[in-house]
């Protein structure tokens, strides 16, 4: 998975909680993304980011929030759970100049 | 707004038949266009792209797509399709609204082999 890895692969939480997933790269690459993917609705972007503390909002962006102080770390926070951000997470990251994108192996979410 | 729309949700094929996944197109200017396959419990990966040049473009586990400007389309193909190409596939678009390296995915078609 082009030297992507995310943490947790998996969790298990309580509606309400703040709960802060972890996508790192070893690839130097500039542009970092983390999607959402639901059934019937394909990926949609939550945020994304091209460069250290530079983030912008995607298409579904309400109810998450995002930092990046390092090249390598992208962090994606849901700062109260809510049962409607049940799905899997995909971290993704592209290089300067193409607009390929790699994709981690997912974190999968249940907010019970 | 730029997008890439996949018409069928799911495509049944038997295996040794030629195997075909649809997708169609909506941009302001030259599009930029990318297949992804995603294996069950797994992230997407990248088959291939057409940035400009020629119309056949081909990517990786035999797997080709052919860009039609006037039909506005890109549709995957591969001539002989495997029980192992049974997965979830996704075409996008680069999102030209944004200069960030941005793509707008369609919602994906599920292929079935059958053996």
């Amino acid at each position: 998975d082009a030297g992507i890895t995310q943490s947790p692969r998996h969790k298990v939480t309580e509606t309400g909680t703040p709960v802060t997933l972890r996508c790192h790269q070893t690839e130097n690459h500039r542009y970092m993304y983390w999607y959402r993917q639901d059934p019937g609705h394909g990926l949609r972007l939550i945020h994304y980011s091209y460069g250290v503390k530079d983030t912008d909002k995607g298409e579904v962006s309400d109810g998450y929030s995002v930092s990046r102080s390092k090249t390598e770390d992208f962090l994606l926070t849901l700062e109260s759970a809510t049962s409607s951000q049940t799905s899997v997470y995909f971290c993704a990251i592209s290089e300067e100049g193409t607009d390929t994108q790699y994709f981690g192996p997912g974190t999968r979410l249940t907010v019970l | 707004a730029q997008s890439v729309a996949q018409p069928e949700d799911q495509v049944n094929v038997a295996e040794g038949n030629p195997l075909t996944v649809k997708c169609t197109y909506s941009v302001s200017g030259n599009p930029y266009l990318f297949w992804y396959v995603q294996y069950p419990n797994r992230g997407l990966q990248f088959l291939l792209k057409y940035i400009t040049g020629d119309n056949l473009v081909k990517g990786s586990y035999g797997f080709e797509a052919e860009f039609n400007k006037s039909q506005t389309s890109f549709h995957l193909k591969k001539p002989s399709a495997l029980v192992s190409d049974s997965a979830l596939y996704f075409c996008a678009v680069r999102d030209m609204n944004y200069g960030n390296n941005r793509l707008a995915f369609g919602k994906g078609n599920q292929v079935v082999v059958i053996p």
